[in-house]
């Protein structure tokens, strides 16, 4: 049982530019979160799936932000024209509908630094 | 929204004594589920332990137990024989019941584990 994977781990890039996140939830996890920390933060929420459909968007989610999960597996979180305020962790989490308590079980994060 | 208050940054604990952190949130839900979750060092977020408020007997996982006091609105996590390993960033996070699967954190506690 693989947990959730998440790629790259690490991204550097100039401000203006655009970058894409990629995330692979636990296989038979159908609910799927995107989730941002900044230093010293707990993680905030941006947004979630159930399998393809994204039923919920935070107001953190500008309109540079957008996410996708295609075929309800995977799923990529880009941002469009980053700016610095865009640096921190990004996080993704997958959970399983009707599982008691839904716990979120959570990915090791892409560390975004926007220069 | 929901609030999650964890009114201590950094807590300190010898091997094999006992700390307890503390997480107070604000709820007008009667429907919810509380979770303490573990951030190790440039590591990825594992749970601890997780409390269904409907539930009146605190959770306990080996080493790690809870104190929920569900009229108080705190829930504070108790670490028994504290290990080395057990030094990490802790959060406490708030899942409503009723409306939306956000998982809404507090800024967390920073462990530290002396020998």
């Amino acid at each position: 049982d693989t947990g959730v994977s998440q790629d790259p781990r690490h991204k550097i890039t100039k401000r203006g530019q655009n970058v894409t996140f990629r995330c692979d939830p636990i296989s038979e996890h159908n609910r799927l979160y995107w989730y941002r920390q900044t230093l010293g933060q707990g993680p905030e929420f941006l947004t979630y799936f159930q399998n393809e459909a994204q039923l919920e968007k935070s107001r953190l989610l500008s309109d540079r932000f957008s996410a996708e999960r295609p075929k309800g597996s995977f799923s990529t979180l880009e941002i469009q024209r980053t700016e610095q305020g865009d640096s921190a962790m990004y996080l993704c989490a997958s959970s399983l509908v009707g599982q008691l308590g839904e716990t979120q079980y959570f990915g090791p994060g892409t560390r975004l630094l926007v220069l | 929204a929901q609030t999650v208050t964890q009114s201590q940054p950094e807590m300190s604990v010898q091997e094999a004594e006992t700390v307890t952190l503390s997480c107070t949130y604000d709820t007008s839900e009667s429907d919810y589920y509380l979770f303490w979750y573990k951030q190790p060092p440039s590591r990825q977020m594992i749970l601890v332990i997780r409390q269904e408020a409907y539930k009146q007997q605190n959770a306990t996982e080996n080493r790690f137990s809870v104190n929920f006091q569900k009229a108080a609105k705190s829930f504070s996590l108790k670490i028994s024989d504290s290990q080395l390993g057990d030094a990490a960033m802790y959060f406490c996070a708030y899942r409503s019941g009723d409306s939306g699967y956000a998982l809404n954190f507090g800024k967390g506690t920073s462990l530290l584990v002396t020998p």
